[in-house]
């Protein structure tokens, strides 16, 4: 069975750090992609940032990049020059290829002033 | 132009009770979703309808009915609610490929 796992469940940094978010899976797909997501306190679900398996270039969305490690099957969030409002849950996510989302358990991210 | 929208927000009602949650998406996607977020954030796929068809129905009770009058609507209904239903409910669209869901924001069920 496919698996995503999130192994940090909270994290807090001071606002203007840089801050990783970790996340593997288990699969053996060769073909798939991967999403974060952010829930913030008004718990509306925000797509952050996806990665195609196939692309060996890491995504990146302004201050939100990843590393993807195919071979590792490790999908980790770096957040650059935090922000109060990245205060959020973070959510990794895997889909599989019916197209359905495969979640880990989040990480709770708490930004400091 | 709200993306996904579900109605209500907020749902607070006696343990026993019937009540219904609505989701409708304008982004022309195939497939929607309702998902279950319980007080530890982790979330639960409910159900998944592709076009008017129940492709997923996972170990839900048959309490929850997913009802779906068209492409674009995927309402919850919930029969003689429990308190373990207590939960946030959300609502989720996608089209085949990459892009990923789109999110309703969510409605935040209180079983009393």
């Amino acid at each position: 069975a496919q698996t995503v796992t999130q192994s940090q469940p909270e994290m807090s940094v001071q606002e203007a750090e840089t801050v990783t978010l970790s996340c593997t899976y288990d699969t053996s797909e060769s073909n798939y992609y991967l999403f974060w997501y952010k829930q913030p306190p008004s718990r509306q679900m925000i797509l952050v940032i996806r990665q195609e398996a196939y692309k060996q270039q890491n995504a990146t969305e302004n201050r939100f990049s990843v590393n993807f490690q195919k071979a590792a099957k490790s999908f980790s969030l770096k957040i650059s020059d935090s922000q109060l409002g990245d205060t959020a849950m973070y959510f990794c996510a895997f889909m599989d290829s019916n197209y359905q989302l495969i979640w880990g358990a989040g990480t709770k991210l708490i930004i400091k002033p | 132009d709200t993306a996904v929208s579900q109605t209500p927000k907020y749902l607070v009602t006696q343990m026993g009770n019937d009540k219904s949650i609505k989701c409708e998406q304008n982004l022309g996607h195939d497939t929607m979703y309702w998902y279950k977020q319980d007080s530890k954030k982790f979330l639960k796929i409910m159900f998944s309808y592709n076009n008017k068809e129940l492709i997923i129905n996972e170990t839900v009770p048959n309490r929850f009915s997913p009802k779906s009058p068209d492409k674009a609507h995927l309402n919850l209904h919930i029969n003689s609610l429990e308190l373990g239903d207590s939960a946030v409910y959300f609502c989720a669209s996608s089209r085949p490929g990459v892009g990923g869901y789109t999110f309703g924001s969510g409605t935040r069920l209180t079983v009393v």
